[in-house]
This record gives structure tokens, C-alpha cells and sequence, in this order.
């Protein structure tokens, strides 16, 4: 089945600075990448996701980038600020056909 | 309010009672899965349904373990005879086949 590594546990950035978060996954079928974000106590968001089919996608300050070949794929947050402090999940599946398989997370701390 | 919702948010029992949550999901999503997390964990997979079919379940589940959606809306999952080992945030999360899941509020269930 598939295996999601998540890279690195913790994180901590200064305000403004940029965050980059990795995963790598073992399932080379799998083709469905969303990240989620999870403040604490509250349910996971999700905040972007990415299909096999392009290698790059952006939402103002977060991308996600995608390398098929070695199977990993990144989070990049620009100009971070406080309230991106939360912790962030990496999943991955084919789509339609298998459930997602989570990454153990990374708490992502924004010191103003 | 059109999101995932669940019910209860919170759960205190005692071991060996029997628990059930309900799950809620978005009116259009025809796929509903379980997630169980665990502090400083990403969430895992339990089982997911098609409308009312049960198409996986997770090895991680037990036999104690059991889940329904008789109507192709609403489920519930029931935990018999729980141990302390069940304590853990319990996750909805609603999609269509081929689109990303959305997670409900979870119910945090404490045995003591």
C-alpha cells in the first residue's frame, strides 16, 4: 500500500520569510496530492492540491510543486504571516479509486 | 451550514461501553469517509462508502468497529466495548468520486 513520509516535523520561520514543506510517497499509481492545514482543535482545510498531470500549481502565496520521477512532492508558503501557524498535512491516492494516505504532519510556527 | 457536520463533538465513557457517532456529510457527495487521528499524527484511513455501499475498510479496523449508511446520507460509526487504546479524534470527510474530501469537525472520544 501507500507510504507518505513528511518532512520536517517542525518548522519555524520568521514573518515573511518563505516555508517549504516535503513529502514523499512509495505508490508510483498514485496520482492526487492535496495539502490540508489544521489549527489546533479544528477540523483540516483543505488549502491546495495538485493532480499528476501538471507539475506546478499556484494560489497567491502557496504553491505546490510535483516531481513524478522521485515520486515527492512540495508546499512552498511566500511571505508567510502569523495565522499560517497551524500544522500541515500531506496526502496522497488515486484519485477516485483508494482513500488518502496521510503524511504525520509538520508544525509550521510564523514568529512575528 | 453546508460543510460536514458531526455529531457529537465530544464523548467521555467509561471501558467496555459501547459508543456512536454520526457523520453528516455535504447533501451532494455520494462518498463518505472515516478518518481516526491520534495527538501529533496525520489522520487514518477506517473505511469510506458509495452511497450506501461499503467500499473498503482499513486492516486497522477491529472487529469492535463497525459503520453504516443505510440511506446514502448520513452515517454513523459505532465502537462496542471500548478500551483506552479507541481515545482518539474521530473524522468524517464527504467528496464526489472524483473530487477532494471535506472534513467535518470530528468528535473527540475519551475512554477512561
Amino acid at each position: 500500500g501507500e507510504n507518505v513520509e513528511q518532512h520536517p516535523s517542525t518548522l519555524s520561520v520568521q514573518e515573511g520569510d518563505s516555508a517549504v514543506i516535503k513529502c514523499t510517497y512509495s505508490d508510483s499509481a498514485s496520482n492526487y496530492f492535496p495539502w490540508y492545514k489544521q489549527e489546533l482543535g479544528k477540523r483540516p482545510q483543505l488549502i491546495i492540491d495538485i493532480r499528476s498531470n501538471v507539475g506546478e500549481k499556484k494560489d497567491q502565496r502557496i504553491a505546490v510543486t510535483l516531481n513524478k520521477t522521485a515520486k515527492h512532492f512540495s508546499l512552498h508558503i511566500t511571505e508567510t504571516q502569523p495565522e499560517d501557524s497551524a500544522v500541515y498535512f500531506c496526502a496522497a491516492s488515486i484519485l477516485g479509486n483508494t482513500p488518502l494516505v496521510f503524511g504525520k504532519g509538520t508544525r509550521l510556527s510564523v514568529i512575528a | 451550514d453546508t460543510g460536514v457536520s458531526q455529531n457529537p463533538r465530544h464523548k467521555i465513557t467509561k471501558r467496555g461501553q459501547n459508543v456512536t457517532f454520526r457523520c453528516d456529510p455535504i447533501s451532494e457527495h455520494n462518498r463518505l469517509y472515516w478518518y481516526r487521528q491520534t495527538l501529533g499524527q496525520g489522520p487514518e484511513f477506517l473505511t469510506y462508502f458509495q452511497n450506501e455501499a461499503q467500499l473498503e475498510k482499513s486492516r486497522l479496523l477491529s472487529d469492535r468497529f463497525s459503520a453504516e449508511r443505510p440511506k446514502g446520507s448520513f452515517s454513523t460509526l459505532e465502537i462496542q466495548r471500548t478500551e483506552q487504546g479507541d481515545s482518539a479524534m474521530y473524522l468524517c470527510a464527504s467528496s464526489t468520486r472524483l473530487e477532494t474530501q471535506y472534513f467535518g469537525p470530528g468528535t473527540r472520544l475519551l475512554v477512561l
